[in-house]
């Protein structure tokens, strides 16, 4: 079973309008969440985290996600796209093992 | 602040071939993992290490070794390089299963 699960492969927004990454996980708890982003040849980048506590959880870069038990998701948002923000973005989430995503890559228009 | 530390960064093999890309880390991090990234199919775990002189596989082990003898170190070895093993490999390290992991910025291997 896939433990998470990125509902969009590719992501296009004008920059300074609205960003939306979806994410979706299945677990029969609360695990902690990650987002990370990933620019070219680049390693991974802890965007922000959640871990039960709060569940709007801002990260850098003027990210935020909202982890949502009866829907099982942890979107990612940000109110307006820079065109710095063009990357790749995977989800994850821990268990007896990390689990990622397959990544989805935004891309910016100017 | 050295984080996560890979090399070499390129390296061009032939079939056949051998090598080990080094990682190393200085965060005292117990857990350690080594990731392949082919384009467009996210991280897959090659193996992991839950401290010094424990390893197990993860979901592509085939064609891949690991040891953990320090804390800081977690090499990862190829011994009959294959075409299918081009790839972009990362490490990773961890304080704890439900922290965050650091990321190291790849080791691009390509083999021909």
């Amino acid at each position: 079973a896939q433990s998470v699960t990125q509902l969009d492969s590719h992501v296009s927004v004008s920059e300074g309008t609205p960003v939306l990454l979806r994410c979706n996980y299945s677990s029969s708890y609360s695990p902690s969440l990650f987002w990370y982003v990933q620019h070219p040849n680049k390693g991974l980048q802890l965007l922000l985290k959640y871990t039960s506590a709060a569940t709007l959880v801002k990260g850098i870069n003027g990210f935020e996600a909202e982890f949502k038990k009866s829907e099982t998701s942890f979107h990612l948002t940000k109110p307006s796209a820079h065109m710095s923000d063009a990357a790749e973005y995977f989800c994850a989430r821990t268990g007896n093992q990390f689990y990622f995503g397959t990544g989805t890559s935004l891309t910016v228009i100017p | 602040n050295a984080g996560v530390t890979q090399t070499p960064k390129f390296r061009i093999l032939k079939i056949g071939q051998s090598m080990t890309l080094q990682c190393t880390q200085d965060m005292n991090h117990n857990y350690m993992y080594w990731y392949r990234q082919d384009p467009g199919m996210g991280l897959k775990l090659i193996y992991y290490s839950v401290g010094a002189g424990i390893t197990d596989k993860g979901e592509v082990p085939n064609g891949y070794n690991v040891s953990r003898s320090t804390t800081e170190d977690f090499p990862l070895r190829l011994e009959l390089a294959a075409p299918s093993q081009t790839s972009v490999y990362f490490c990773a390290s961890t304080p704890a299963l439900y922290q965050p992991q650091h990321f190291g910025d790849g080791t691009r291997l390509s083999i021909l």
